[in-house]
């Protein structure tokens, strides 16, 4: 069974509107961490946000949120307010702190339009 | 600057030629991993360490060997690369404590 689930291959926004990029996982790990990466197209992976799997509270930084529904095993990342720097590849990934391993979903590539 | 470097950036190869893929983080981390990217599989572990000498196989380690004599690096090594291994690897490391991940500027490996 995938361990991260991103079913959505491609996504577009209209500048300045928010988007959400819907994220599903699978464990059985009660420990484990939740992070969102971008990947514009110059290819480098950069950090976005984290959630843990005890936080209470949703994790935001900036314009980004993770909407954090444990019970539903989903991890969302909403953007607000869409600039075209935004248009990139988004991946969602999942740590178990039991076994370390990191696992990546496929991605969404989302395209910001003017 | 803190900062994961990788060597080389790109990288043609022939098959069965051996090659080693270096990695280097200057932030002291605990933890270091390889990842490959190939299009529509998004980003898949090959190895990972929790430190010095620890090495742990993640979902796709056949065909690759790592070591981590050092905290500072952890090579990645191809003994006979296949065109199967084309690839953009990634290197990442980070704390036991922080779990960001910091990645290096990823390998773009061509074995014809």
């Amino acid at each position: 069974a995938q361990k991260i689930t991103q079913t959505q291959p491609g996504m577009f926004v209209q500048e300045k509107e928010a988007v959400t990029l819907d994220c599903t996982y699978d464990t059985s790990d009660p420990s484990y961490g939740l992070f969102w990466y971008k990947q514009p197209s110059s290819g480098e992976m950069i950090f976005l946000i984290y959630q843990g799997s005890y936080d209470q509270q949703n994790a935001t930084e900036g314009r980004y949120s993770l909407n954090f529904q444990k019970a539903r095993k989903s991890a969302n990342l909403v953007i607000s307010a869409s600039q075209l720097g935004d248009s990139a590849m988004y991946f969602c990934a999942m740590r178990e702190f039991t076994g370390n391993q990191f696992y990546f979903g496929t991605g969404t590539s989302l395209t910001v339009i003017p | 600057e803190a900062q994961v470097t990788q060597n080389p950036r790109y990288l043609i190869t022939v098959t069965g030629k051996k090659l080693t893929v270096t990695c280097s983080q200057n932030m002291n981390h605990e933890y270091m991993s390889w990842y490959r990217q190939d299009p529509g599989l998004g980003l898949r572990q090959i190895y990972y360490s929790m430190n010095v000498e620890v090495t742990d196989k993640g979902d796709v380690p056949e065909g690759y060997k790592v070591s981590r004599k050092e905290k500072r690096n952890f090579p990645l090594i191809l003994e006979s690369p296949s065109p199967n291994q084309t690839s953009l690897y990634f290197c990442a490391s980070s704390t036991r404590v922080n779990y960001e991940q910091y990645f290096g500027p990823g390998t773009r490996l061509t074995v014809t």
